[in-house]
């Protein structure tokens, strides 16, 4: 059974840069052709798609963010990971990390717990 | 972008009752329609995606439909656990985007 398990700071200052990590276990983030994904939801809204990134590294963002997001992947670790830079209150969100299967075609199965990120001085 | 329209907002139905959930697009999107469960405080949960295909382990009173533009989420039979707030989600282009969210209610 895959499980994702999102980690990072709580808190973070305005036009600093938010970085989070999700941990995958339960099987390879190299195996099988999945994507492997950023979500966000602020509080009491709904949800945002952040971007995705395969193993290859090969990327897709949020146009929305792109200017600000960066999503690597670290194999060896079996960890991907968020930097959004330059943030501001409207950035406060709960963040998730997700897996895209079937090589796209199935959409998010599987979500870590979701870890809350406030954007604050 | 695509858009998407998911109505309603707010649902009211009572234990074995059936609903239904709409999720309308801006343009044709094929199948790539997910549906997701979420309750208060907890990641969202897949049901079906492909439009119509049941995520396993989802229980067989959950049903979706349609193709290209208009989409249905189905739940036959309510159930106290089904309480909660349901997301389509279309992943046939970027940026991915989330339908606003129903809310079902107990009435």
């Amino acid at each position: 059974q895959v499980q994702l398990q999102e980690s990072g700071p709580g808190l973070v200052k305005p036009s600093q840069t938010l970085s989070l990590t999700c941990t995958v276990s339960g099987g390879s983030i190299s195996s099988g052709s999945y994507y492997w994904s950023w979500i966000r939801q602020p509080a009491g809204k709904g949800l945002e798609w952040i971007g995705r990134i395969y193993t290859s590294g090969s990327t897709n963002y949020n146009p929305s963010l792109k200017s600000r997001v960066t999503i690597s992947v670290d194999t060896s670790k079996n960890q991907f990971s968020l930097k959004l830079s330059s943030v501001t209150a409207a950035d406060t969100a709960v963040y998730y990390c997700a897996r895209e299967g079937c090589g796209g075609d199935c959409s998010n199965d599987y979500w870590g717990q979701g870890t809350l990120v406030t954007v604050s001085s | 972008a695509i858009w998407m329209t998911q109505s309603p907002s707010l649902l009211s139905a009572s234990t074995g009752d059936r609903v239904t959930i709409s999720c309308r697009m801006s343009q044709g999107i094929s199948s790539y329609l997910a549906w997701y469960q979420q309750k208060p405080g907890k990641a969202p949960e897949l049901l079906i995606y492909a439009a119509s295909t049941l995520q396993s382990g989802v229980p067989s009173r959950f049903s979706g439909s349609g193709s290209g533009t208009d989409f249905t989420l189905t739940i036959s039979c309510l159930q106290s656990e089904d309480f909660a707030t349901y997301y389509c989600q279309q992943y046939y282009s970027f940026p991915y985007t989330f339908g606003q969210g129903t809310k079902l209610e107990i009435k």
